[in-house]
């Protein structure tokens, strides 16, 4: 079957880093998504990610390697605002994206 | 950046009656749409795929006389829900691929802001 995995929730402090990990097992793969969701809101795009290595965008990073079925995305200089579900989804051969629960991720001072 | 539009933004009814949600691109062209529900503390679940001029396809366990789903332009897209009941209550949310992002283009999908269903 096809499953995505990711932590529940994580905790950090601001203005440090955080690594929130996935895992992934679909049928073909075309492409894995990270998005943020505040709550009581739709997702936005942060990063999508189809070839191996790191992607950098500001202070958001996602890094990919398919041979493991992996990903992870890095925030740095972690602000408040940061604070949200982080969604991991991987596309599979029919193109439809296949959705993680979402990593909670709560910012302390 | 394409931005995509839901209306009604919230909505509370009563049990036994039926929701119409709107799901439109403004300044794209979207051949295909998805619906999705979302419960608290939940991922994302496709419910299914619209496609302008054809019949939606529907992920199994979505019953598709409940959920009328109608993409009558490249546009808009509509999600009704028909006789709601309190278990239908939760977030609603579509999105679109931009037709016209081109083949060397990654996937994206474009989500609407969602509409919260309260169902007493």
């Amino acid at each position: 079957g096809q499953n995505i995995d990711q932590p529940t929730e994580m905790t950090a402090t601001e203005g440090a880093i955080v690594q929130i990990n996935c895992t992934y097992q679909t049928s073909g793969f075309n492409g894995l998504f990270w998005y943020q969701q505040h709550a009581g809101e739709a997702p936005t795009f942060l990063s999508y990610n189809v070839l191996d290595g790191l992607e950098e965008k500001g202070r958001f990073s996602s890094f990919l390697s398919r041979s493991k079925g992996y990903s992870y995305l890095l925030l740095k200089e972690l602000q408040m605002k940061d604070s949200a579900s982080y969604l991991c989804a991987a596309m599979d051969s029919n193109y439809q994206l296949i959705w993680g629960a979402g990593t909670k991720l709560i910012i302390k001072p | 950046g394409a931005v995509v539009s839901q209306h009604p933004s919230w909505v509370i009814c009563k049990s036994g009656t039926s929701v119409k949600i709107e799901c439109r691109s403004l300044d794209f062209q979207a051949t295909t749409m998805f619906w999705y529900r979302q419960f608290p503390k939940q991922s994302l679940m496709l419910m299914a795929t619209s496609n302008e001029g054809s019949k939606a396809t529907y992920e199994q366990g979505v019953e598709k006389d409940k959920f009328l789903i109608n993409h009558a332009s490249l546009t808009l897209s509509t999600l009704t829900v028909t006789s709601a009941h309190p278990e239908d209550s939760s977030f609603y949310i579509c999105s679109a691929r931009d037709l016209g992002a081109g083949s060397g283009s990654l996937d994206e999908q474009f989500f609407g802001p969602g509409t919260r269903l309260t169902v007493l």
